[in-house]
């Protein structure tokens, strides 16, 4: 069965500081993965997702994730963190074994940036 | 920017009662998905619709659950006779593509059962 795990609940960073959300994940083939945001009473939003090429995948508000293969990892970082930044990320990877394309999240790691 | 939009923001209900959720995905999206998280845990999938009828659907989603996409443009989740345990945040999603095209999620609909 297709799994990912976040084994942070909570990071906390100095803003300014780089940050890095770890997510680790277990598939049957190539993965699919994704990195959603959610604020505060709202929906999530898409950051980035990879699905093949390079290893390193920039997306939204300056975040990147890379694809490790070898250690099956797939870490969301920012080089310089912002108070604004403060919220739950979750780690996602698309069920290749299901019928469609639904996906799969970890338990997500609240991201806490301190002024 | 085309968004998935969600009504109501937060429905109160009494256990037992019907309850209605609705969403209008992205226009040329193809897939429809609903998804829910119970306070404090992680996004779990419900059921997925395609073509006018469901893909996939989990185990949470019995037979007190349906969808419909009554029209061209809203994607419904109805929960027959809501139990506390349905209380959750559920979150509407749409894709253009099944396979490599990113979900994009509404900003969801608070149901809380008394």
């Amino acid at each position: 069965a297709q799994s990912v795990a976040q084994p942070e609940d909570q990071v906390n960073v100095a803003e300014g500081n780089p940050l890095t959300v770890k997510c680790t994940y277990s598939v049957s083939g190539n993965p699919y993965l994704f990195w959603y945001v959610q604020y505060p009473n709202r929906g999530l939003q898409f950051l980035l997702k990879y699905i093949t090429g390079d290893n390193l995948v920039k997306g939204s508000y300056g975040f990147e994730a890379e694809f490790n293969k070898s250690q099956t990892s797939f870490h969301l970082k920012k080089p310089s963190a912002l108070v604004s930044d403060s919220a739950l990320y979750f780690c996602a990877v698309r069920d290749m074994g299901g019928a469609t394309n639904k996906l799969i999240f970890g338990t997500g790691t609240l991201l806490a940036v301190q002024p | 920017e085309p968004e998935v939009t969600q009504t109501p923001s937060h429905q109160v209900t009494q256990m037992g009662q019907e309850v209605i959720l609705r969403c209008v995905p992205i226009s040329n999206h193809l897939y429809f998905y609903w998804y829910r998280q119970i306070l404090g845990q992680k996004v779990e999938f419900l059921v997925s619709f395609y073509n006018n009828e469901i893909s996939e659907k989990s185990e949470i989603f019995d037979d007190q659950f349906s969808v419909e996409r009554p029209d061209g443009s809203n994607f419904t989740l109805k929960i027959r006779s809501t139990k506390l345990e349905d209380s959750a945040m559920y979150f509407c999603a749409s894709t253009r593509d099944s396979f490599t095209d990113t979900q994009y999620f509404g900003p969801g609909t608070r149901l809380t059962v008394l």
